[in-house]
């Protein structure tokens, strides 16, 4: 089975820019979640989807935003692009949402991106 | 609100030497779970252990050991018999029970493994 496939790898864009990264799950994994990882913050939870909808939120500004498609791959944006957001982005899948039976979750090897 | 704590940011050993990984948590849930994650280099993070929080038996699996005290709040991880393909980033993470798929990480320890 293929892994969490995420594209790009690496991006530099410039601030003020927006951006958008693309995770595709583990095949027949339904939920998908995003994390920002920073030297600084270390690594925080931006958010979850499951069958299209947002599940959970962390606390990160209205500009960063994500969708679930019906295949359930995920797409998360960021607008208006500043320094700080430079940071390595991980997806992470699992086969549903998370509950009695805590869901293992399975990371891609992420996108790097560098705003200058 | 949920916290994890790695007070080791580095550790560096000689091969064949074991290491101890410490993380301790904070968590007002009465069912939770805990997780490890390895990160090499390549960045991704690669699954190593879950446990709930009913479950404190000590796991072992190769060099891998597990050590869960539920009394202290720490999900401590051993490597025996350090390996240099042991070099990464070990990240201790909580998830609770109503917290869906989110997973509250510590600040990761890095292991250097020296030949």
């Amino acid at each position: 089975k293929a892994g969490v496939t995420q594209t790009p790898r690496y991006l530099i864009k410039t601030r003020g820019q927006q951006v958008t990264l693309s995770c595709s799950p583990i095949s027949g994994h339904r939920s998908v979640s995003w994390y920002q990882q920073t030297p600084g913050q270390g690594l925080q939870f931006l958010f979850e989807y499951f069958s299209e909808t947002q599940r959970n939120k962390g606390n990160f500004p209205g500009r960063f935003s994500g969708r679930q498609f019906s295949n359930s791959r995920s797409e998360m944006n960021v607008s208006t692009l500043e320094l700080g957001d430079s940071a390595l982005y991980l997806c992470a899948s699992s086969p549903r949402d998370g509950g009695a039976s805590k869901n293992i979750q399975y990371f891609g090897a992420g996108t790097r991106l560098s705003v200058l | 609100a949920q916290k994890v704590t790695q007070a080791q940011t580095e550790i560096s050993v000689v091969e064949k030497e074991d290491v101890t990984l410490d993380c301790v948590y904070e968590t007002r849930d009465t069912t939770y779970y805990l997780f490890w994650y390895k990160q090499p280099p390549s960045g991704e993070l690669v699954f190593l252990i879950r446990r709930n929080s009913f479950d404190e038996q000590n796991e072992i699996s190769g060099r891998y050991s597990w050590n869960f005290q539920k009394s202290t709040s720490s999900f401590n991880f051993t490597i025996t018999a350090s390996q240099v393909v042991d070099s990464a980033v070990y990240f201790c993470a909580l998830s609770g029970y109503a917290a869906g798929n989110k997973l509250t990480f510590g600040g990761g320890t890095r292991v250097l493994v020296k030949p």
